[in-house]
């Protein structure tokens, strides 16, 4: 089955403390981006790749980081985690090209920082 | 830069009748995609439909369509016969055709009444 498979689900941390959610998806998409989800706020996306090694920053990009070493993963590392980084986080992936090519989500992933 | 405006929060439809979300964008650009998003409560985000800008049929998927007016910049979602499965957030979301930063609207939540 086609998917994008995001872990974990639920997360629940302390300021500072490092974190990876992890981002695969099965389908040999070229394109991958993440997304904080935010009430009011709709989504904003926080960095996208292109290709392997080929990263690009989005609208919220401070205090992220991502790498995409393998065109099938793309996870995304939060440092030193703060408060105002609890949000509703989205993977997508599509393939890559000039059409207007519908993203696949994952499930989402919700991470609150204490 | 571009921006999405979806200046309806919550909307509200009976069951059967047809509702039409709008959506405006700002965009300086010519060649771009808009698509319209659907995340129920399960929070999965599900592709609606798309269109492309240089096509001026207006885009349609069986109860779903669209209502593009690329000089006024607008981009709404027409639901006909609407379902109690329609009930859910949507949307709106820009592409350049250049890049592939998406940018989002802050959501319409739309209820379905029985």
């Amino acid at each position: 089955e086609a998917q994008v498979t995001q872990n974990p689900r639920y997360l629940i941390t302390v300021t500072g403390k490092k974190l990876t959610v992890t981002c695969s998806q099965n389908m040999n998409h070229e394109y991958m981006s993440w997304y904080r989800q935010d009430p009011g706020l709709g989504l904003r996306q926080i960095y996208y790749s292109m290709n392997v090694e080929v990263t690009d920053k989005g609208d919220v990009p401070e205090g992220y980081k991502v790498s995409r070493k393998e065109k099938r993963n793309f996870p995304l590392i939060l440092e030193s985690p703060s408060p105002n980084q609890t949000s509703l986080y989205f993977c997508a992936s599509s393939r890559s090209g000039p059409s207007s090519e519908k993203l696949f989500f994952g499930s989402g992933t919700q991470l609150s920082v204490l | 830069a571009q921006t999405v405006t979806q200046s309806q929060p919550e909307m509200s439809v009976q069951e059967a009748e047809t509702v039409t979300l709008s959506c405006t964008y700002d965009t300086s650009e010519s060649d771009y995609y808009l698509f319209w998003y659907k995340q129920p409560p399960s929070r999965q985000m599900i592709l609606v439909i798309r269109q492309e800008a240089y096509k001026q049929q207006n885009a349609t998927e069986n109860r779903f369509s669209v209502n593009f007016q690329k000089a006024a910049k607008s981009f709404s979602l027409k639901i006909s016969d609407s379902q109690l499965g329609d009930a859910a957030m949507y949307f709106c979301a820009y592409r350049s055709a250049g890049t592939y930063k998406y940018i989002f609207g802050t959501g319409t939540r739309l209820k379905v009444l029985a």
